[in-house]
């Protein structure tokens, strides 16, 4: 099975600042994964999928990057409503086999 | 509009039986695989496993398999998780998503209780 190793598990940060994830799988994944939001008390919302591609209606301070093992989500300038726990998700197809990273819970300092 | 609507609150003893729902409105539910995912009070996200209700190809996550069932009735739209004897470590909230490559819809979750 492919594992996925998320960092860091916390991180505070200012408003307006860069904020940063990383993902890293432990086998090539291609671009087959997508970074979801969640904030207290509600389902995840797809912000990007398929390693950079940014889903509709989802602000562009919002992006993501990479390919194979290694990828990485920016907040380009946090804002306080982006306050919430971060999820990466690796997929394959055939068989259709998905894996969560262990989530990163953003705060603001 | 695409929508999943889940099942509401359970609240169960150890050793009970439950069936939760999901029913898929808004699309070709025959035409889209269904997950579920699992969050304990405070934890991240874990996949369960997936069903296609086309054909009811289901798959799970290792963690999961012979835990609970997964299955679906296309005649309704609905997908079913179920357990046969639930124990206090199953309580958790419960999401179904529909499946594209990516999980672009899901359910509002079902938060299943189990205490003595």
């Amino acid at each position: 099975d492919i594992q996925m190793t998320q960092s860091p598990s916390s991180l505070s940060a200012s408003v307006g600042d860069r904020v940063t994830i990383t993902c890293q799988a432990s086998q090539d994944i291609s671009n087959y994964l997508n970074w979801y939001q969640q904030k207290p008390g509600k389902a995840p919302k797809l912000l990007i999928y398929d390693a950079s591609n940014l889903e509709t209606g989802v602000p562009s301070r919002f992006s993501g990057s990479g390919s194979g093992t290694d990828f990485t989500f920016t907040i380009s300038s946090l804002q306080p409503e982006d306050i919430a726990t971060y999820y990466c998700q690796q997929y394959d197809n055939l068989p259709p086999l998905y894996t969560f990273g262990q989530g990163t819970k953003l705060e603001i300092k | 509009e695409v929508q999943l609507v889940q099942s509401g609150a359970e609240v169960k003893k150890p050793g009970e039986s439950l069936k939760i729902s999901c029913k898929g409105s808004g699309y070709s539910f025959t035409s889209y695989w269904i997950g579920w995912v699992r969050q304990m009070p405070g934890k991240g996200l874990e996949w369960m496993g997936i069903i296609y209700p086309g054909d009811s190809d289901t798959r799970y996550s290792p963690s999961f398999q012979g835990q609970v069932t997964i299955s679906a009735d296309k005649s309704i739209s609905t997908a079913y998780l179920q357990w046969s004897s639930l124990k206090a470590s199953d309580t958790a909230m419960y999401y179904c998503a529909r499946l594209d490559g990516r999980i672009d819809y899901w359910g509002q979750g079902t938060l299943v209780t189990v205490s003595s």
